[in-house]
Protein backbone atom coordinates (compact mmCIF):
# COMPACT_ATOMS: atom_id res chain seq x y z
CA UNK A 1 0.00 0.00 0.00
CA UNK A 2 1.31 3.28 -1.17
CA UNK A 3 0.71 5.75 1.66
CA UNK A 4 2.36 8.63 0.31
CA UNK A 5 1.88 9.56 -3.57
CA UNK A 6 4.10 12.13 -5.54
CA UNK A 7 3.69 13.50 -8.33
CA UNK A 8 4.91 14.26 -11.35
CA UNK A 9 7.42 11.13 -11.46
CA UNK A 10 9.94 13.82 -13.95
CA UNK A 11 9.86 17.47 -14.45
CA UNK A 12 11.89 19.97 -16.76
CA UNK A 13 12.12 23.20 -15.87
CA UNK A 14 13.38 26.27 -17.13
CA UNK A 15 16.09 28.06 -15.03
CA UNK A 16 14.77 31.34 -12.92
CA UNK A 17 11.35 29.35 -13.31
CA UNK A 18 8.80 27.49 -10.37
CA UNK A 19 9.77 24.24 -9.85
CA UNK A 20 6.46 22.57 -7.98
CA UNK A 21 6.33 19.00 -7.05
CA UNK A 22 3.23 17.45 -5.00
CA UNK A 23 2.33 14.64 -2.35
CA UNK A 24 -0.68 13.43 -0.85
CA UNK A 25 -0.69 10.90 1.80
CA UNK A 26 -3.51 8.92 3.06
CA UNK A 27 -2.69 8.46 6.85
CA UNK A 28 -3.80 10.96 8.76
CA UNK A 29 -1.67 10.30 11.81
CA UNK A 30 1.02 11.27 10.19
CA UNK A 31 2.58 15.01 11.88
CA UNK A 32 5.63 15.46 9.69
CA UNK A 33 6.50 15.88 6.44
CA UNK A 34 9.89 16.47 5.40
CA UNK A 35 11.47 17.03 2.11
CA UNK A 36 14.32 15.00 0.55
CA UNK A 37 16.94 15.87 -2.36
CA UNK A 38 19.28 13.28 -3.87
CA UNK A 39 21.71 13.46 -6.42
CA UNK A 40 23.24 10.83 -8.26
CA UNK A 41 25.41 8.43 -5.96
CA UNK A 42 24.80 10.32 -2.93
CA UNK A 43 22.29 10.09 0.14
CA UNK A 44 18.78 11.92 0.38
CA UNK A 45 19.93 15.19 2.11
CA UNK A 46 17.02 16.80 4.39
CA UNK A 47 15.43 20.18 2.59
CA UNK A 48 13.26 21.65 4.51
CA UNK A 49 10.24 19.93 6.50
CA UNK A 50 6.70 21.05 7.71
CA UNK A 51 4.50 20.04 10.48
CA UNK A 52 0.50 20.18 10.49
CA UNK A 53 -0.01 22.81 12.95
CA UNK A 54 1.13 25.34 9.82
CA UNK A 55 0.17 25.68 6.41
CA UNK A 56 3.59 26.98 4.67
CA UNK A 57 7.24 26.75 5.63
CA UNK A 58 9.77 28.94 3.56
CA UNK A 59 13.38 28.60 3.56
CA UNK A 60 15.49 30.77 1.00
CA UNK A 61 13.96 29.89 -2.21
CA UNK A 62 12.04 26.70 -0.62
CA UNK A 63 8.72 26.68 0.42
CA UNK A 64 6.37 23.80 2.21
CA UNK A 65 2.57 24.42 1.58
CA UNK A 66 0.51 22.10 3.40
CA UNK A 67 -2.98 21.60 2.96
CA UNK A 68 -4.51 19.18 5.85
CA UNK A 69 -7.74 18.93 5.20
CA UNK A 70 -6.97 17.31 1.58
CA UNK A 71 -3.92 15.28 2.96
CA UNK A 72 -1.66 17.43 0.50
CA UNK A 73 1.52 18.84 0.39
CA UNK A 74 3.71 20.32 -2.10
CA UNK A 75 7.68 21.70 -2.56
CA UNK A 76 7.78 25.13 -4.66
CA UNK A 77 11.26 25.76 -5.46
CA UNK A 78 11.17 29.52 -6.75
CA UNK A 79 13.97 30.87 -9.18
CA UNK A 80 14.91 27.33 -10.12
CA UNK A 81 18.78 26.67 -10.78
CA UNK A 82 20.45 24.02 -13.09
CA UNK A 83 22.16 22.97 -9.53
CA UNK A 84 19.03 22.20 -7.76
CA UNK A 85 18.59 19.13 -10.51
CA UNK A 86 18.19 16.25 -8.38
CA UNK A 87 15.56 13.43 -7.07
CA UNK A 88 13.28 15.10 -4.64
CA UNK A 89 11.20 12.94 -2.04
CA UNK A 90 8.69 13.51 0.03
CA UNK A 91 8.24 11.87 2.98
CA UNK A 92 5.59 11.47 6.18
CA UNK A 93 5.86 9.89 9.73
CA UNK A 94 3.89 9.88 12.92
CA UNK A 95 6.35 11.43 15.93
CA UNK A 96 5.54 8.88 18.27
CA UNK A 97 7.59 6.67 19.98
CA UNK A 98 8.41 3.99 17.44
CA UNK A 99 6.89 5.36 15.11
CA UNK A 100 9.43 7.89 13.40
CA UNK A 101 10.29 5.48 10.32
CA UNK A 102 9.93 7.50 7.26
CA UNK A 103 7.63 7.02 4.32
CA UNK A 104 8.56 8.25 0.87
CA UNK A 105 6.93 9.34 -2.01
CA UNK A 106 8.38 7.51 -5.10
CA UNK A 107 10.26 10.42 -6.45
CA UNK A 108 10.29 13.24 -8.72
CA UNK A 109 13.17 13.35 -11.02
CA UNK A 110 14.07 17.30 -11.60
CA UNK A 111 16.04 18.97 -14.35
CA UNK A 112 16.64 22.57 -14.94
CA UNK A 113 17.47 23.58 -18.56
CA UNK A 114 19.56 26.66 -19.11
CA UNK B 1 28.37 15.96 4.75
CA UNK B 2 25.57 14.51 6.71
CA UNK B 3 27.97 13.15 9.47
CA UNK B 4 27.02 9.48 9.09
CA UNK B 5 29.55 7.14 7.96
CA UNK B 6 28.88 4.02 5.71
CA UNK B 7 30.94 1.17 4.72
CA UNK B 8 32.14 -0.36 2.26
CA UNK B 9 30.32 1.79 -0.50
CA UNK B 10 30.23 -0.49 -3.13
CA UNK B 11 29.87 -4.24 -2.40
CA UNK B 12 29.48 -7.09 -5.31
CA UNK B 13 28.78 -10.87 -4.36
CA UNK B 14 27.01 -13.54 -5.23
CA UNK B 15 23.81 -15.45 -4.58
CA UNK B 16 23.37 -17.50 -1.73
CA UNK B 17 26.51 -15.30 0.02
CA UNK B 18 26.23 -13.30 3.17
CA UNK B 19 27.38 -9.65 3.44
CA UNK B 20 27.46 -7.00 6.64
CA UNK B 21 27.25 -3.34 6.14
CA UNK B 22 28.43 -0.93 8.58
CA UNK B 23 26.82 2.78 9.60
CA UNK B 24 28.29 4.98 12.23
CA UNK B 25 25.88 7.39 13.33
CA UNK B 26 26.41 11.03 13.70
CA UNK B 27 28.03 11.78 16.83
CA UNK B 28 25.20 12.07 19.68
CA UNK B 29 22.58 10.26 17.14
CA UNK B 30 21.30 7.60 19.69
CA UNK B 31 18.97 6.33 17.02
CA UNK B 32 19.78 4.55 13.67
CA UNK B 33 17.09 3.38 10.86
CA UNK B 34 18.12 1.60 8.12
CA UNK B 35 16.33 1.93 4.47
CA UNK B 36 16.56 -0.31 0.98
CA UNK B 37 16.66 2.05 -2.12
CA UNK B 38 15.53 -0.05 -5.30
CA UNK B 39 14.05 1.08 -8.98
CA UNK B 40 10.91 -1.22 -8.37
CA UNK B 41 10.63 -0.68 -4.69
CA UNK B 42 11.98 2.88 -3.68
CA UNK B 43 12.90 3.73 -0.51
CA UNK B 44 11.27 1.74 1.76
CA UNK B 45 12.37 1.15 5.77
CA UNK B 46 13.87 -1.47 6.91
CA UNK B 47 14.55 -1.25 10.93
CA UNK B 48 14.89 1.05 13.23
CA UNK B 49 17.59 0.70 16.66
CA UNK B 50 17.50 3.24 19.67
CA UNK B 51 20.14 3.37 21.93
CA UNK B 52 20.98 -0.85 21.06
CA UNK B 53 17.82 -1.86 20.92
CA UNK B 54 15.16 -2.91 18.45
CA UNK B 55 12.63 -0.17 18.11
CA UNK B 56 10.87 -0.27 15.07
CA UNK B 57 10.75 -3.30 12.07
CA UNK B 58 9.68 -2.05 8.96
CA UNK B 59 9.53 -4.69 5.41
CA UNK B 60 12.52 -6.64 6.51
CA UNK B 61 13.20 -9.95 5.30
CA UNK B 62 13.60 -12.69 7.84
CA UNK B 63 17.27 -13.26 5.66
CA UNK B 64 17.82 -9.87 6.98
CA UNK B 65 18.97 -8.67 10.40
CA UNK B 66 20.87 -6.01 12.23
CA UNK B 67 22.19 -4.84 15.75
CA UNK B 68 23.30 -1.98 17.35
CA UNK B 69 26.22 -2.13 19.03
CA UNK B 70 27.36 0.04 22.59
CA UNK B 71 29.25 2.47 20.68
CA UNK B 72 25.90 3.20 18.95
CA UNK B 73 27.88 1.84 15.25
CA UNK B 74 25.19 -0.54 13.37
CA UNK B 75 25.39 -3.34 11.31
CA UNK B 76 23.28 -4.50 8.76
CA UNK B 77 23.52 -8.16 7.64
CA UNK B 78 21.77 -9.48 4.61
CA UNK B 79 22.38 -13.51 4.45
CA UNK B 80 21.84 -16.09 1.43
CA UNK B 81 21.25 -12.84 -1.09
CA UNK B 82 19.23 -13.11 -4.50
CA UNK B 83 19.53 -10.94 -7.26
CA UNK B 84 16.74 -8.80 -6.18
CA UNK B 85 18.68 -7.84 -3.28
CA UNK B 86 20.21 -5.73 -5.65
CA UNK B 87 20.00 -2.19 -4.62
CA UNK B 88 21.39 0.69 -2.25
CA UNK B 89 20.78 0.28 1.68
CA UNK B 90 21.12 3.44 3.41
CA UNK B 91 21.30 4.01 7.07
CA UNK B 92 20.15 7.09 8.92
CA UNK B 93 20.16 8.99 12.59
CA UNK B 94 18.94 11.15 14.69
CA UNK B 95 19.38 12.38 18.00
CA UNK B 96 16.55 10.67 19.87
CA UNK B 97 13.40 9.88 18.92
CA UNK B 98 11.19 11.29 21.95
CA UNK B 99 12.53 14.44 20.31
CA UNK B 100 11.44 14.01 17.55
CA UNK B 101 14.43 15.47 15.30
CA UNK B 102 14.99 14.69 11.70
CA UNK B 103 16.84 12.01 10.07
CA UNK B 104 20.13 12.75 8.51
CA UNK B 105 21.16 9.61 5.68
CA UNK B 106 24.85 8.60 4.76
CA UNK B 107 26.23 8.14 1.26
CA UNK B 108 25.07 4.35 1.17
CA UNK B 109 26.11 1.13 0.28
CA UNK B 110 25.47 0.04 -3.49
CA UNK B 111 25.12 -4.07 -3.80
CA UNK B 112 25.42 -5.86 -6.22
CA UNK B 113 24.52 -9.71 -6.44
CA UNK B 114 25.15 -11.34 -9.40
Amino acid sequence: QQQVKQSPQSLIVQKGGISIINCAYENTAFDYFPWYQQFPGKGPALLIAIRPDVSEKKEGRFTISFNKSAKQFSLHIMDSQPGDSATYFCAASKRSFGNEKLTFGTGTRLTIIP
Amino acid sequence: DSGVTQTPKHLITATGQRVTLRCSPRSGDLSVYWYQQSLDQGLQFLIQYYNGEERAKGNILERFSAQQFPDLHSELNLSSLELGDSALYFCASSVDPMGFTEQYFGPGTRLTVT
